[in-house]
């Protein structure tokens, strides 16, 4: 019955190597996100897609890749893992570009 | 530029106090604000929003927040703290409009229940 869902929960790879995390939503939602909290618990958006279209790529790097076959999944793609890569990264799902996100359990990454 | 400032990185509370969470946001058009909470491990659960109407918003768990615009804060309560009510609370204010349809949370506020 989970709103959100995310693969792996916990991820532990070294550095230069490439990693993906999914993300699926059973809410029928229209908009999907990547969250990125750092060490410090700081939460900023990295990308969003509406209806599989990219909306919002904040800066991220060329190194992060997202990919959203169809409305209810948007994965998220790593290559050549940086250590400054570590964080926790959440999906989050919304009914329409204006609603309230709601939030995967988050995927914990950690590159040594 | 806009942002959300959460004045109180840590606070403490005795269970069955009340508890008052501060955020202040900077944003030039009416804001839709949020409160979310983080439990230990786990993601983001929403508290509650505000969008438009009533400036005191109800939430879930007993939680309450009231829009202020004059004093351009949006702070978060609730009569009587329970243990489970340990963990991270983010404040965000949403900006939408053309291509810019995101949330900017505020550092978070980690609280402490004690017996």
């Amino acid at each position: 019955d989970t709103a959100v869902s995310q693969t792996p929960k916990y991820l532990v790879t070294q550095m230069g190597n490439d990693k993906s995390i999914k993300c699926e939503q059973n809410l029928g939602h229209d908009t999907m996100y990547w969250y990125k909290q750092d060490s410090k618990k700081f939460l900023k958006i990295m990308f969003s897609y509406n209806n599989k279209e990219l909306i919002i790529n904040e800066t991220v790097p060329n190194r992060f890749s997202p990919k959203s076959p169809d409305k209810a999944h948007l994965n998220l793609h790593i290559n050549s893992l940086e250590l400054g890569d570590s964080a926790v990264y959440f999906c989050a799902s919304s009914q329409s570009e204006q609603g309230s996100p709601y939030f995967g359990p988050g995927t914990r990454l950690t590159v040594t | 530029a806009q942002s959300v400032t959460q004045p109180d990185i840590h606070i403490t509370v005795s269970e069955g106090a009340s508890l008052e969470l501060r955020c202040n946001y900077s944003y030039g058009a009416t804001p839709y604000l949020f409160w979310y909470v983080q439990s230990p491990g786990q993601g983001l659960q929403l508290l509650l929003k505000y969008f438009s109407g009533d400036t005191l918003v109800q939430g879930i768990k007993g939680f309450e927040a009231e829009f202020k615009r004059s004093q351009s804060s949006f702070n978060l309560r609730k009569p009587s703290v329970h243990w489970s009510d340990a963990a991270e609370y983010f404040c965000a204010v949403g900006l939408y409009g053309g291509a810019t349809n995101k949330l900017i949370f505020g550092t978070g506020t980690l609280l402490a229940v004690q017996p």
